[in-house]
């Protein structure tokens, strides 16, 4: 069965410092992985997917993400921080022939210090 | 294009009571989807639709809850009887179609509280 693993519950950074969040997935093959931010009140907005191709895949907001197949991994990362980025990123696993059905990570809530 | 709408955005209701949460997707997207997220459980697929049409529907919890989608511009969740362990954050998203190439696009959410 497919399944998210986001280590990191919280993570405070300072602004303009550097952000890695983590991701580990478990699925049988290559899946679809996705990034997605969820500001407070807020539905999820698309940050980044990957689906084949270049491991290395650039969002929005200048975040960026690594597909590292021998790690099972899909860090998300960003050179620098603003404090606007402060907010809960997810991450998710899709089946290819069944990508609709996301699976969801916890969530890492990320907190900006000024 | 206004995005996902969902309402309303908070609703109370009290234990045995009938709830019934409305999504309006984004036009021309044909695929709709109920979400749920709590604290204990995260983020998790109720139900799909595509074409107006249920698809995948394991994961709605129990017969309380029941999803329809009568046009491709409206689709409603309702749970009745309503108890205190549906207090939750659900969420409607839309997206133009199954595949590679699609991204679902979230409602802000209706957050229900059942006392």
């Amino acid at each position: 069965a497919q399944s998210v693993t986001q280590p990191d519950i919280h993570i405070t950074v300072s602004e303009g410092a550097s952000l890695e969040l983590r991701c580990n997935y478990s699925y049988g093959a290559t899946p679809y992985l996705f990034w997605y931010v969820q500001s407070p009140g807020q539905g999820l907005q698309l940050l980044l997917k990957y689906f084949s191709g270049d491991t290395l895949v650039q969002g929005i907001k200048g975040f960026e993400a690594e597909f590292k197949r021998s790690q099972s991994s899909f860090n998300l990362r960003k050179p620098s921080v603003h404090w606007s980025d402060a907010a809960e990123y997810f991450c998710a696993v899709g089946a290819p022939g069944s990508s609709y059905k996301l699976i969801f990570g916890s969530g890492t809530r990320l907190l900006v210090r000024p | 294009d206004a995005g996902v709408i969902q309402s309303p955005r908070h609703e109370v209701t009290e234990m045995g009571q009938e709830v019934t949460l409305r999504c309006k997707p984004i036009s021309g997207h044909n695929s709709l989807f109920w979400y749920r997220q709590t604290m204990m459980r995260g983020l998790e697929l109720l139900i799909y639709f595509n074409n107006n049409v249920p698809i995948d529907d394991s994961g709605m919890p129990e017969d309380r809850f029941s999803a329809k989608m009568p046009n491709a511009s409206f689709s409603t969740l309702k749970i009745q009887p309503s108890e205190p362990r549906d207090s939750a954050v659900y969420f409607c998203a839309s997206s133009e179609g199954q595949g590679r190439n699609t991204e679902a696009f979230f409602g802000q959410g209706t957050r229900l509280t059942v006392v």
